[in-house]
């Protein structure tokens, strides 16, 4: 069983529609991260917490909008989402810090924006 | 930026059969991994292993810093093994490879 939550398993909607992804962890990890990773590639990263403070935002469309309620928990808050959106959205954590230690991974929310 | 390179893009095996898959970065790194992500998309974890060799089981990995590359082993290979193989190195931060494409065959 995974360590890291992440829900819904599968989400479908409108462009018009305002969608929010969570991420749950229970590992003590202070860094968390969203990657987004389309079919057949690898993924990438998209938004790094660190100690509930973003570091890392790589250069991502404001129609995503990340929020890191506290240390466990992670969102993704999702509006005006284009079809070229759809992927598999991945959560991770780590301990924070140069070195970071292993990455763990939620299962993913496969998203289809029609 | 860092590139990392994974290679073989592909591999086909039988099962009970050895392989080495590798993965080669452009500059000096704090942290490498290897991952599995299986049929289903999960991403699995299966090294830490910035510098010297580890052992899991029928998986072992060494990374030489020093000459910028990272060896993954599987040994007597089985279908459950099927996937894709990623290594990861953070420079800035963790950067993915393109992977391995492994299919086992029964």
């Amino acid at each position: 069983d995974t360590e890291v939550t992440q829900t819904p398993k599968h989400l479908v909607m409108g462009m018009t529609n305002k969608k929010s992804l969570k991420c749950e962890q229970h590992m003590g990890h202070r860094a968390m991260y969203w990657y987004k990773q389309k079919a057949k590639k690898p993924p990438e990263l998209m938004f790094v917490y660190s100690y509930e403070k973003l570091s890392i935002n790589e250069s991502v469309p404001s129609r995503f909008s990340p929020e890191c309620p506290n240390s466990s928990l992670l969102n993704l808050h999702l509006h005006a989402l284009q079809p070229e959106d759809s992927a598999l959205y991945l959560c991770a954590s780590s301990q924070p810090g140069g070195g970071q230690q292993a990455l763990h991974f939620g299962n993913g929310t496969r998203l289809t924006v029609t | 930026g860092i590139q990392v390179e994974q290679s073989p893009p592909d591999l086909i095996l039988q099962e009970g059969a050895n392989s080495t898959l590798r993965c080669n970065f452009s500059d000096s790194v704090n942290n490498l991994q290897w991952f599995h992500q299986n049929p289903w998309g999960q991403l699995i974890n299966l090294f830490y292993i910035p510098s010297g060799t580890k052992q899991n089981g029928r998986l072992s990995a060494t990374t030489v810093a020093t000459e910028r590359y990272s060896l993954l082993y599987i040994s007597s290979s089985q279908t459950t093994d099927s996937g894709v193989y990623f290594c990861a190195v953070e420079w800035s931060d963790m950067r993915f490879g393109a992977g391995t494409r492994l299919t086992v065959k029964p």
